[in-house]
């Protein structure tokens, strides 16, 4: 399957600092990428919808301001959680949509705590 | 209605038998479906992908669709220890190429 890479795998912050998640799609190119976040034993909760050259689409109850999204290349998505206090604590994954095959292929995810 | 339903709680099998996973979603133009496991700690990954009505296999997976019912299924035959994990269903959503996804079945294979 296609590769979708996420760095870093692991980071801890202090509160009030920012923190920025890449997602690089490594050998296809993704117009389409998805962030998700998923707490300890929870499913996978869809935070927003980035397409490339335009602004994301966030879910309901989503603070745009809080969590920054940009998808400036066809290869690279990057999340920046803003202002981050312990409760963003949590796995953060990104997916990239391989429109050839129309299927959605998943970083291996970061994990940030936020102390 | 949540727009992926996975309801059943974790399911426990014997190695060697048969894992059964349901599913069911609200869109009715929802067109592609997958089938994720996900070890605990790691990423999803994608295991199976289903589009049209009734059956695909792969290898010791089965994945069954019925879009009159708006049900997708997964059979694991010959369960193995390293297939404990969960596994969550998903469905594009009409339109928009959103991927919803279930809350996911977790599956214990009992050596």
């Amino acid at each position: 399957g296609a590769v979708v890479s996420q760095h870093p795998s692991r980071v801890i912050c202090k509160s009030g600092t920012s923190v920025k998640i890449e997602c690089r799609s490594l050998d296809f190119q993704a117009t389409t990428m998805f962030w998700y976040r998923q707490f300890p034993k929870k499913s996978l909760m869809l935070m927003a919808t980035s397409n490339e050259g335009s602004k994301a689409t966030y879910e309901q109850g989503v603070e745009k301001d809080k969590f920054l999204i940009n998808h400036a290349s066809l290869t690279l998505s990057t999340l920046t959680v803003t202002s981050a206090h312990p409760e963003d604590s949590s796995f953060y994954i990104c997916s990239a949509l391989y429109s050839g095959q129309d299927l959605a292929y998943f970083g291996e995810g970061s994990w940030l705590t936020v102390v | 209605q949540k727009e992926v339903e996975q309801n059943s709680g974790p399911l426990s099998v014997p190695e060697g038998a048969i894992a059964s996973l349901n599913c069911t979603y609200s869109d009715r133009g929802s067109q592609s479906f997958f089938w994720y496991r996900q070890y605990s700690g790691k990423s999803p990954e994608l295991i199976m992908f289903i589009y049209s009505n009734g059956d695909k296999e792969d290898g010791r997976f089965t994945a069954q669709l019925n879009k009159a019912s708006q049900y997708v299924s997964l059979l694991i035959r010959d369960s193995q220890p390293s297939d404990s994990a969960t596994y969550l269903c998903a469905a594009t959503l009409g339109g928009n190429n959103r991927l919803a996804f279930g809350k996911g079945n977790q599956v214990v294979v009992i050596p």
